[in-house]
């Protein structure tokens, strides 16, 4: 099995902060990585894919970048909204989560 | 607009059976590639199950054996049959559409989950 493993696991930052998470595979997944956000109580939601596709309706200040067993993801200048969880997801060889990085108010 | 909705949770007891529905609208279930995803509580997301349109099955190994997802082409709405239920299966699941046919694909449409609850 592939694990995933997230630093760091909580991140204190403020509004208007450059913030960089970062994702670790166990075995090379290629560039097949994607990286969800969720609120309390809610479904997450996908932000970025294949490592470093933007999805439709995401905010620019989202990338992502990597490939093999090292992912980013990069919240150029954070903004009130952005305080969530983020989860990385590799999808090379049936499908792995990362434990989850909670972005919190500083 | 794809749209998925879960039903199904419920508390139940150590050892008992549950059955979950995800209705499926804006797309057909048979054409995609499907999967069950949960978050036990204050945990972080696990894949639990897919189904691809060719009907191929996979599940994770902590309910292998135990968990069945099938889906109902004319009713257009995927199903996650849970037996031997335990305390650990506790978790809201979620029904999840990867974007195109492919497993590789992200999960790009959610439900908004079902709580199952297990306890005596």
């Amino acid at each position: 099995d592939i694990q995933m493993t997230q630093s760091p696991s909580t991140l204190s930052a403020s509004v208007g902060d450059r913030v960089t998470i970062t994702c670790r595979a166990s075995q090379s997944v290629g560039s097949w990585l994607a990286w969800y956000q969720q609120k309390p109580g809610k479904a997450p939601k996908l932000l970025i894919y294949k490592a470093s596709s933007l999805e439709s309706g995401v905010p620019s200040r989202f990338s992502g970048s990597g490939s093999g067993t090292e992912f980013t993801l990069t919240i150029s200048s954070l903004q009130p909204d952005d305080f969530a969880t983020y989860y990385c997801q590799q999808s090379n060889n049936f499908w792995t989560f990362g434990q989850g990085t909670k972005v919190e108010i500083k | 607009e794809v749209q998925l909705v879960e039903s199904g949770g419920d508390l139940i007891q150590p050892g008992g059976s549950l059955r979950l529905s995800c209705a499926a609208s804006g797309f057909t279930v048979s054409s995609s590639y499907m999967s069950w995803v949960r978050q036990a509580p204050g945990k972080g997301l696990e894949w639990v199950s897919a189904i691809n349109s060719g009907g191929n099955t996979y599940y994770a190994d902590s309910v292998q054996g135990r968990f069945t997802i099938s889906r109902d082409n004319s009713k257009n709405t995927l199903s996650l049959q849970m037996n031997s239920l335990r305390a650990e299966d506790t978790a809201v699941y979620y029904c999840a559409r990867f974007r195109g046919s492919s497993g590789i694909s992200p999960f790009d449409s959610w439900g908004q989950g079902t709580l199952v609850t297990v306890s005596s």
